[in-house]
């Protein structure tokens, strides 16, 4: 069972537009998310994160919301670019907790110059 | 500063045969996992580290698949008999403390192909 959803598969944006990719998590015990992303042939990368005392982050063009009664995360991305291109993972943990980070299956982003 | 040290970087090995998976951690780095990556399940934990100690392997698929970890820089994860379900990406990664929150480095991955 994922406990943490990625519906879209992937996603097709025109560069300079807005990227907004989607997680939903299901266990309530989660409070500290992540996003991760991967470039083809490498390792996924941390991109930016999110506890759940707060409701957004901002890192440049990257941001990262959290709607934490609706077990629902985004990262939105402006402007996009094409080097943005990538899978984008999106990962939940327990602070309280050891390093057990549960990822979800990823959305592949390709930003069309 | 190297990152995460992965070897073979691709294995095609036929059913049933032994698969040994390398890993070197950043060093200074207590914490290590071993991931895998499909496309149907995602990223996977498969087991975690720390200190060397195995802490939670309720990841690992069967008893097929086993790791250790004799010392602070080295890790292997072995396969057998290896099966052509087992063909994925794995990833070895490395953190600098066990808390969550800290960052998880990646190494590059080894692409398993089991015919």
């Amino acid at each position: 069972d994922q406990q943490v959803k990625q519906n879209s598969p992937s996603l097709s944006v025109q560069e300079g537009r807005i990227s907004i990719l989607n997680c939903d998590y299901t266990n309530s015990m989660f409070d500290y998310f992540l996003w991760y992303k991967k470039y083809p042939a490498e390792g996924p990368t941390f991109l930016i994160s999110i506890s759940s005392i707060k409701d957004k982050n901002e890192d440049g063009r990257f941001t990262v919301f959290l709607n934490k009664s609706a077990k629902h995360l985004s990262l939105h991305i402006v402007p996009s670019q094409p080097g943005d291109s990538a899978v984008y993972f999106c990962a939940a943990a327990n602070s309280g907790g050891y390093q057990k980070v549960t990822f979800g299956i990823g959305t592949k982003l390709q930003v069309i110059p | 500063d190297a990152g995460v040290i992965q070897s073979p970087r691709h294995e095609v090995t036929e059913m049933g045969q032994e698969v040994t998976l390398r890993c070197k951690p950043i060093s200074g780095h207590n914490s290590l996992f071993w991931y895998r990556q499909t496309m149907m399940r995602g990223l996977e934990l498969l087991i975690y580290f720390n200190n060397n100690v195995p802490i939670d392997d309720s990841g690992m698929p069967e008893d097929r698949f086993s790791a250790k970890m004799p010392n602070a820089s080295f890790s292997t994860l072995k396969i057998q008999p290896s099966e052509p379900r087992d063909s994925a990406v794995y990833f070895c990664a490395s953190s600098p403390t066990d808390r969550a929150g800290n960052t998880i480095y990646f190494g590059e991955g080894s692409w398993l192909t089991v015919v």
